[in-house]
């Protein structure tokens, strides 16, 4: 059990286009979820917290006009990028815990903007 | 404020040479601590929980410990398949996220 899902795995896209990335847990309601971005060699950076139902909380230095994340249900979250541009190329990670002990970590979307 | 620290940054064993990797971590109540492995280019994968000083978990040829201050990784002779980037993650009492170190990348030569 815990599976966390991410969708799309892989995508390139052109400068100043929006790009959503969906997280599911597959087989569980998770009571919050995180979303990380992860720089080539180093470790996981938060960007935001989410909870079913409510406003997403930043990271000091995380524009939330840039990344808008929603969190619809309790098996799904989407992050947002809008408007990208290169420097936003990274490597997304989104996870989701049931009981606030363990997190459970997706698969991770690279995303690259040309 | 919650902190985690990691060391080595990186370690290269032989297959078969045990070694122990370092979380130190200062924290306002330790709610978890928490070890993930992840592989180049994947999402992290959960290794184990450790709630309280003292408490020890083991998973093939890992075991993990904790103390007040710090846990450890024990790995038993190990493969080439267990080479990866090594998390060490807490959750205090107060507050809803969690606080991960930088890792330590093993590398386990054949």
């Amino acid at each position: 059990g815990a599976v966390v899902s991410q969708h799309p795995s892989r995508v390139i896209c052109k400068s100043g286009t929006s790009v959503k990335i969906e997280c599911r847990s597959l087989d569980f309601q998770a009571t919050t979820m995180f979303w990380y971005r992860q720089f080539p060699k180093q470790s996981l950076m938060l960007m935001a917290t989410s909870n079913e139902g409510s406003k997403a909380t930043y990271e000091q230095g995380v524009e939330k006009d840039k990344f808008l994340i929603n969190h619809a249900s309790l098996t799904l979250s989407t992050l947002t990028v809008t408007s990208a541009h290169p420097e936003d190329s990274s490597f997304y990670i989104c996870s989701a815990t049931r009981d606030f002990d363990e997190q459970f970590f997706g698969p991770g979307t690279r995303l690259t903007v040309l | 404020e919650d902190q985690v620290t990691q060391s080595p940054e990186a370690l290269r064993l032989q297959e078969g040479e045990s070694s122990s990797l370092n979380c130190s971590y200062t924290v306002s109540g330790l709610r978890g601590l928490f070890w993930y492995r992840q592989d180049p280019g994947k999402g992290p994968e959960f290794l184990f929980t450790l709630y309280s000083a003292g408490e020890e978990k083991e998973k093939e040829r890992l075991k993990a410990t904790l103390t007040k201050k710090e846990s450890f990784l024990h790995i038993t002779a190990p493969k080439p398949e267990d080479s990866a980037t090594y998390l060490c993650a807490v959750h205090g009492n107060y507050g809803q996220n969690f606080v991960f170190g930088p890792g330590t990348r093993l590398s386990v030569l054949p």
